[in-house]
């Protein structure tokens, strides 16, 4: 079955750290950018960051650069989004998602609080 | 990064058409044709529906259009139907290498 699967998120103090990984399975996963987006309770999706197939480019937003970095292992056909300096306002349900621009294929998404 | 500007509702009966507009600027919408669009049912997963401006993805109903002109993109759902009730998100890229999402608009199937 194609799909994505999110996992790591929690409960997290102002200023810690936390790392979401995405599972793919049932598609080439080395062959697709890769994009990690949030949405905040109650608001929009806000795009976060992509990285290319072979992770050679990375690209963030500008509210999480130097904060977040993304990555990836195509032998485990995974994707990750290590978070540091944690502040309230990135507590969101994190999605990862395929594709560059029409992200074509999401997952369920993890929540992430951050919260004292 | 400032979010597209999309209105915050939208509403037509079945089997009337509603469009959505998504405004950026010449930074994204008005200088790339990568513009996407989302739906995403609350509690669901979001559901790619257009991308770059007009293709729609295998499975995706032809009563869902793309366009756009200058600085704006805009979304056509046609033949309106109870599922179609929904949020919808455009997307662009951007010219500082990454992309923005639309502030979203709740459609209502009256």
């Amino acid at each position: 079955e194609v799909q994505l699967v999110e996992s790591g998120g929690g409960l997290v103090q102002p200023g810690g750290s936390l790392r979401l990984s995405c599972a793919a399975s049932g598609f080439t996963f080395s062959s697709y950018w890769m994009t990690w987006v949030r949405q905040a309770p109650g608001k929009g999706l806000e795009w976060v960051a992509n990285i290319k197939p072979d992770g050679s480019a990375k690209n963030y937003v500008g509210s999480v650069k130097g904060r977040f970095t993304i990555s990836r292992d195509s032998a485990a056909n995974s994707l990750y989004l290590q978070m540091g300096s944690l502040r309230v306002e990135d507590t969101a349900v994190y999605y990862c998602a395929r594709g560059w621009g029409g992200f074509d294929l999401w997952g369920q998404g993890t929540l992430v609080t951050v919260s004292s | 990064q400032s979010a597209l500007t999309q209105p915050p509702s939208a509403s037509g009966s079945p089997g009337q058409s509603v469009t959505i507009s998504c405004t950026g600027t010449s930074s994204d919408v008005g200088t790339y044709n990568y513009v996407s669009w989302f739906q995403h049912h609350p509690g669901k997963v979001p559901k790619l529906m257009i991308y770059e401006i007009t293709k729609r993805p295998s499975g995706v109903p032809d009563r869902f259009s793309g366009s756009k002109s200058g600085n704006t993109a805009s979304l056509t759902v046609s033949g309106l139907q109870a599922e179609d009730e929904a949020d919808y998100y455009c997307s662009s890229y951007t010219a500082s290498n990454n992309f923005v999402f639309g502030t979203g608009t709740k459609v209502t199937v009256l």
